[in-house]
């Protein structure tokens, strides 16, 4: 699986939109970036995920660049619940293994 | 999103003793399951792979005799830890998916700690 490289840490004000970046420059042509998102304690949930167009759901959006090396995560409108670690993850489909890394901590500032 | 649940959601027990832990796909068929652990301030870890009907694909480095996985149906899928120790005290947690389908779902995990 391609590799995944994320901040370790950010910070984001309260309604601010957050905007997580993550690179993926081995990703391979028919692998999806994922992002899921884990608040302490409990089990990751998942957000977003595409393979090559932008996609947009109720959570967020994400943007995908056209070589598809790197990817931006955007949730718009940040909340306090929005506070947890972020993965993005590459993988080739659902029923396939996800490796995870160590994550971007978003912490949202009232 | 489909829904995964995990039982118990928190677990103690002495050490020597065996741990059962159950993950239900509440809402769809789940053809495979998968187990993660996850230690203190750290990422999750792959344990182990299953597929319904089939014996268990292990991690390097994941004892198959001590974490045994059994996916007897598509909505079921347990993980026994065997003679526990304390160091076997973690986070574990479960994702499922359908068949077909590009996206995972977790479960809320269960935490267990051995004394």
């Amino acid at each position: 699986d391609a590799k995944t490289t994320q901040p370790t840490s950010m910070d984001c004000a309260e309604g601010r939109a957050a905007n997580l970046p993550c690179n993926h420059s081995t990703i391979s042509g028919n692998e999806y970036v994922y992002w899921y998102r884990q608040i302490h304690s409990q089990g990751p949930q998942y957000i977003i995920h595409g393979l090559k167009n932008n996609e947009t759901n109720e959570m967020a959006s994400l943007i995908i660049t056209e070589d598809r090396k790197s990817s931006t995560l955007i949730l718009p409108h940040a909340t306090l619940r929005d506070t947890a670690v972020y993965y993005c993850i590459v993988g080739y489909f659902g029923n396939e293994k996800l490796t995870f890394g160590t994550g971007t901590r978003l912490t949202i500032i009232p | 999103g489909a829904v995964v649940s995990q039982h118990p959601s928190w677990v103690i027990c002495k050490s020597g003793t065996s741990v059962k832990i159950e993950c239900r796909s509440l809402d769809f068929q789940a053809t495979t399951m998968f187990w993660y652990r996850q230690f203190p301030k750290q990422s999750l870890m792959l344990m182990a792979t299953s597929n319904e009907g089939s014996k268990a694909t292990y991690e390097q480095g994941v004892e198959k005799d001590k974490f045994l996985i059994n996916h007897a149906s598509l909505t079921l899928s347990t993980l026994t830890v065997t003679s526990a120790h304390p160091e076997d005290s973690s986070f574990y947690i479960c994702s499922a998916s359908e068949g077909g389908a590009d996206t995972q779902y977790f479960g809320p995990g269960t935490r267990l700690t051995v004394l």
